[in-house]
């Protein structure tokens, strides 16, 4: 089990572009969040996917970002026409479905997103 | 909404004090609770966890006693050492069909020899 990965692991875009993050869980865990982190807070919730069905979304999710987990496997987060305001690091959890162990949630390394 | 208020930081020791980081939460329902720790260069790594009133959580030297009557959840080590030295954060999840996290702010940990 080699944990959750993220790719790519920095991403520098220009105010506009499309961006489009990976995330690849722990192998058996149905249930895959996405966070933002800025500097000097806490990781703030996102989107969560149980299985390939994105069962909540925060309203910190604007109508340009799109989450989804085709498979039931590997997500993918995409951010339209980005703003500076979309800097940060964005980062990737994954947890096993029920049981005592259910609520926790193993964190990827993120990704580094800086819009100039 | 649920929320969680950790101390600010940073927090300097010396190695071998004694380590308290407060947290107490707000929350409708009866969370699950965690220490995240966040080592300088890496991703967060769930330290400890507690899921019922009472229930103490402990690892790696480090404890947290669930406390429902003061909605509190705070950190303790009793001798740190440099290697701690990171961000801790504290978090809740309610569970009951809503698995997200919701995160104190952090507290930046430095030990000095």
């Amino acid at each position: 089990d080699t944990g959750v990965s993220q790719d790519p692991r920095h991403k520098i875009t220009k105010r506009g572009q499309n961006v489009t993050f990976r995330c690849d869980p722990i192998s058996e865990h149905n249930r895959l969040y996405w966070y933002r982190q800025t500097l000097g807070q806490g990781p703030e919730f996102l989107t969560y996917f149980q299985n390939e069905a994105q069962l909540e979304k925060s309203r910190l999710l604007s109508d340009r970002f799109s989450a989804e987990r085709p498979k039931g496997s590997f997500s993918t987060l995409e951010i339209q026409r980005t703003e500076q305001g979309d800097s940060a690091m964005y980062l990737c959890a994954s947890s096993p479905g029920g049981g005592s162990g259910s609520y926790e949630q193993y964190f990827g390394p993120g990704t580094r997103l800086t819009v100039t | 909404g649920n929320s969680v208020t950790q101390m600010e930081g940073p927090v300097t020791l010396s190695e071998e004090a004694f380590l308290t980081i407060n947290c107490t939460y707000t929350a409708t329902g009866y969370p699950s609770l965690f220490w995240y720790v966040q080592y300088p260069g890496e991703g967060l790594q769930l330290l400890l966890k507690a899921t019922k009133a009472d229930d103490k959580g402990s690892n790696k030297g480090f404890e947290a006693t669930y406390r429902k009557e003061t909605t509190s959840f705070h950190l303790e080590k009793g001798s740190v050492q440099v290697s701690d030295s990171a961000v801790y954060f504290c978090a809740l999840s309610e569970g009951a069909g809503s698995y997200q996290l919701t995160f104190g702010k952090g507290t930046k940990l430095s030990v000095i020899p």
